[in-house]
Order: structure tokens, then sequence, then C-alpha cells
């Protein structure tokens, strides 16, 4: 599977935009990238995923770079709900007969600031 | 809608003891997961199940069974709590994509247990 490095923290001001780093330089032509975020005592949320162009939800926008080497996550205007760690993840392609497997690193715990 | 739902949300339990962390989810998807989060981890894969009838081994299996008793559900079993197995586990379910990772994964509330 394709590793991914994320910065451990991260700390913005509520109301600024928060960009959060994802370097996989080892990512495979069909590799998805995906975004998930886990709030205090609860289980991880899906937040976004994108292949090769920029994506864009209501919770956030994924900017992939052009060499697909590096993306970021970008929460246009933080709020102090958005304070969580964020784990990007690229999951191997599902086959046939196996099943999507999300392996979670340490991801990055972003502070949001009031 | 309900979503994942795991039972119970705590239990604790003495070394040796057994128990069954129980999984159902509402949406009618295939795949289902059980993860395990220690504490300033990130999860790890303890077992999955692509689809009903199917499980398989992730990361950290050691000391556990799981049962996909219908598409609906999924348990997970310790059959002799250790104090290593001390920890948060979340249970997790998606619609497998034939030939794409584009499912998104929902996950429980958790279920956190304490082995003394």
């Amino acid at each position: 599977d394709a590793k991914t490095t994320q910065p451990n923290s991260m700390e913005s001001n509520e109301e600024e935009p928060v960009h959060l780093p994802c370097n996989h330089s080892t990512i495979s032509g069909t590799d998805y990238i995906h975004w998930y975020r886990q709030l205090p005592s609860q289980g991880p949320e899906y937040v976004i995923h994108g292949l090769t162009s920029n994506v864009n939800n209501r919770m956030a926008s994924l900017a992939i770079a052009e060499d697909r080497k590096s993306s970021t996550l970008i929460l246009h205007r933080a709020t102090l709900r958005d304070a969580a760690v964020y784990y990007c993840i690229l999951p191997p392609p599902a086959l046939i007969q196996g099943a999507q497997k999300l392996v979670f690193g340490q991801g990055t715990r972003l502070t949001i600031n009031p | 809608n309900a979503g994942v739902t795991q039972t119970p949300k705590f239990q604790v339990l003495k070394t040796g003891q057994s128990m069954t962390l129980q999984c159902a989810q509402d949406m009618n998807h295939n795949s289902m997961y059980w993860y395990r989060q220690d504490p300033g981890m990130g999860l790890r894969l303890i077992y999955y199940s692509a689809s009903e009838g199917t499980t398989d081994k992730g990361e950290v299996p050691n000391g556990y069974n799981v049962s996909r008793l219908n598409k609906r559900e999924f348990s997970l079993r310790l059959e002799s709590a250790a104090p290593s197995q001390t920890s948060v586990y979340f249970c997790a379910s998606t619609y497998r994509a034939l030939r794409l990772n584009t499912g998104e994964l929902f996950f429980g509330e958790g279920s956190r247990l304490t082995v003394l």
C-alpha cells in the first residue's frame, strides 16, 4: 500500500482557512486519495476523496498536485467544531473478492483557537 | 437513520473473561470492518468482511474472532480477554464498489473496553 506522511499537529484560528498537507510520493496511478477526520470521542467520519482533479464538497476542498505526490485538504473557514485528527489515506483498489481496507496512520491533530 | 450501531458502548472485563461486541448497520452495505484504537494512536484493522459469508484477517487479528451473522450484523468476540486488548473498538461499513476504491466508510461511535 502507498504510504502517506502528515504533520503530527497543526494549529489555526477560528474563521481562518486551514491547509492540511499530505505527502504520498509512492502513489500509483489508480490510488484514490481519501480524507477522514475524527472528532474527540467519536468514530472517524469521511471528509472527501479524489483521484486527479481538485474536488469540493460542503465540508472541504481537496487540492491534488499535478504529479499526485502530494495533496492538501482545505477547510475554507475553520470553526471550533473542526478541531479533530485528520487522516490522509490511500486505500488499495478493491478487488473482486476483497474489500476496501483503509489503513489509518497517526494523522494530523488540528487545534482551532477561538 | 441509525447508520452503524455498536453495543455495548462501555465494558469492563477481568483477564480471561470472554465477551462479544455487536455491530449492526442499516444502510444495506456489503462490507463491514472492525478496528481498534489505542490511546494516542491511529486505527488498526482487526478483521473485515467483504460480503456476507466471508471474513478475513486485518493487521491485528490475534486474540479475536468474528462472525458475519447476516448482511446487517458483524460481531467481534474476545474469547479470553487480556489487558493488552484494552482499547476503543470501532465497527465500520461500506458499499464496496467493484474495481474502484471510492466507497465511503461509515463508522459507529465506538465501544470502550477495559480489561483488568
